[in-house]
Formats: C-alpha cells, sequence, structure tokens
C-alpha cells in the first residue's frame, strides 16, 4: 500500500509569513502525528490527531497548529514564521496512536528567510 | 519529565564487530520503548518495539527496568547496518525521541 506522503517537500518563506504543511497518511490509518527534526534539538512531538480531533499536543508555541480531516488528511499551519521555525517537518501515521508503530513521510524542508 | 538519552553521537566500529547502541530514559511508569532507524536516503522506520521482543535484521533489544535502559544489540556488524538510530519513548499521549547515534560499519 501506498505510503505517508507529505507536500510540499521543500518550502522557502520569509519572518512573519505564514505556511501551511499537508499530510496524506497511510489507508486506514487514524492517527497522524507531526515531528520537528533540527540538528539542535532534534526529532520533537508536535501534536497527534486522531479521527479530526487534537488528541496530544507536544510543548511548541500556539503559533503551530494543525487539523485533520474526516479522509484522516492532516496539516500543519505554523503562522508569524520565526527563523528559528527552520527545519525538516515530519509527519507519521499509525493505525490507534502513539504507541502503535509510526509510518513516516518523506518530510517538508522548510526554510525561513 | 520524560526523556530518552543516548549518549553517543557517533558509533564507528568494523564489519563483524559487536554492536551496542545505548539508550536510557527517564519515565515514571510502564513505558512502550522503540528503536527507530533512518538509513541514507530513506524514510525513518520501526526497526524493533519492546513488547514484541523479536530479533529484527539480527538486533535485539532488552528493557532493563532497574537500570532504564534499552540498548540496541548485534553481535556481528553489517555495512548495511550504517544508518542513524534513534531510541523513542511513548507514554500513549507523546513520543518522544533520544537525539539519535549513528553507526558506521567500516569494511
Amino acid at each position: 500500500k501506498a505510503g505517508v506522503t507529505q507536500t510540499p517537500r521543500y518550502l522557502i518563506k520569509t519572518r512573519g509569513q505564514q505556511v501551511t504543511l499537508s499530510c496524506s497518511p497511510i489507508s486506514g490509518h487514524r492517527s497522524v502525528s507531526w515531528y520537528q527534526q533540527t540538528p539542535g534539538q532534534g526529532l520533537q512531538f508536535l501534536f497527534e490527531y486522531f479521527s479530526e480531533t487534537q488528541r496530544n499536543k507536544g510543548n511548541f508555541p500556539g503559533r503551530f497548529s494543525g487539523r485533520q480531516f474526516s479522509n484522516s488528511r492532516s496539516e500543519m499551519n505554523v503562522s508569524t514564521l520565526e527563523l528559528g521555525d527552520s527545519a525538516l517537518y515530519l509527519c507519521a501515521s499509525s493505525l490507534l496512536g502513539l504507541d502503535n508503530e509510526q509510518f513516516f513521510g518523506p518530510g517538508t524542508r522548510l526554510t525561513v528567510l | 519529565a520524560q526523556r530518552v538519552t543516548q549518549p553517543e553521537k557517533l558509533l564507528s566500529v568494523f564489519k563483524g564487530a559487536p554492536v551496542e547502541l545505548k539508550c536510557n530514559y527517564s519515565y515514571s511508569g510502564s513505558p512502550e520503548l522503540f528503536w527507530y532507524v533512518q538509513y541514507s536516503r530513506q524514510r525513518l522506520q520501526l526497526l524493533l518495539r519492546h513488547i514484541s521482543r523479536e530479533s529484527i535484521k539480527g538486533f535485539t533489544a532488552d528493557l532493563n527496568k532497574g537500570e532504564t535502559s534499552f540498548h540496541l544489540k548485534k553481535p556481528f556488524a553489517q555495512e548495511e547496518d550504517s544508518a542513524m538510530y534513534y531510541c523513542a519513548l511513548s507514554d500513549w499521549n507523546k513520543l518522544i525521541f533520544g537525539t539519535g547515534t549513528r553507526l558506521q560499519v567500516f569494511p
């Protein structure tokens, strides 16, 4: 079956702008989670959505938000971009949640200038 | 606070040598523990999880609750094992990753 897909793969934005990233999970997976990966902080959990509801949230400011649609596709939004938001953003899907095997997408590389 | 520590950023061994990638965690409870691997130009993928008690690609990991460790071991490293390895802990409402260890296996 098709893997997790993320669009776009690369993005360049300037400070103060906002950005929306998209993630399509594996068919049948109801949990989608998002992660920020940077050289300094490694992989950090942003949030998890399950059946269109945010179920869990990491320690990120409110500028980071997301949503999940009825087909389980998810979007992540970052408003008022800062230079420090430059990172690889990964999404992962799983059948039921964070204690299940996570299937990762290829990531979206966001550069904030 | 929950934490996962991988003390080595880089581990270099020769082919055929034993490998041990260290992982220590802090968590008050019964966590789910995982090892994820990322090979060059590939996606992050699950290698193994502690509840399955499987050996995957010759790797095993034993949960030691007394020492709060979940070290990954392989008796004889292969060149194709070269990759980035991440230990992760799930307490159902968070998935916490260590900073990763790069394993280099030389011929």
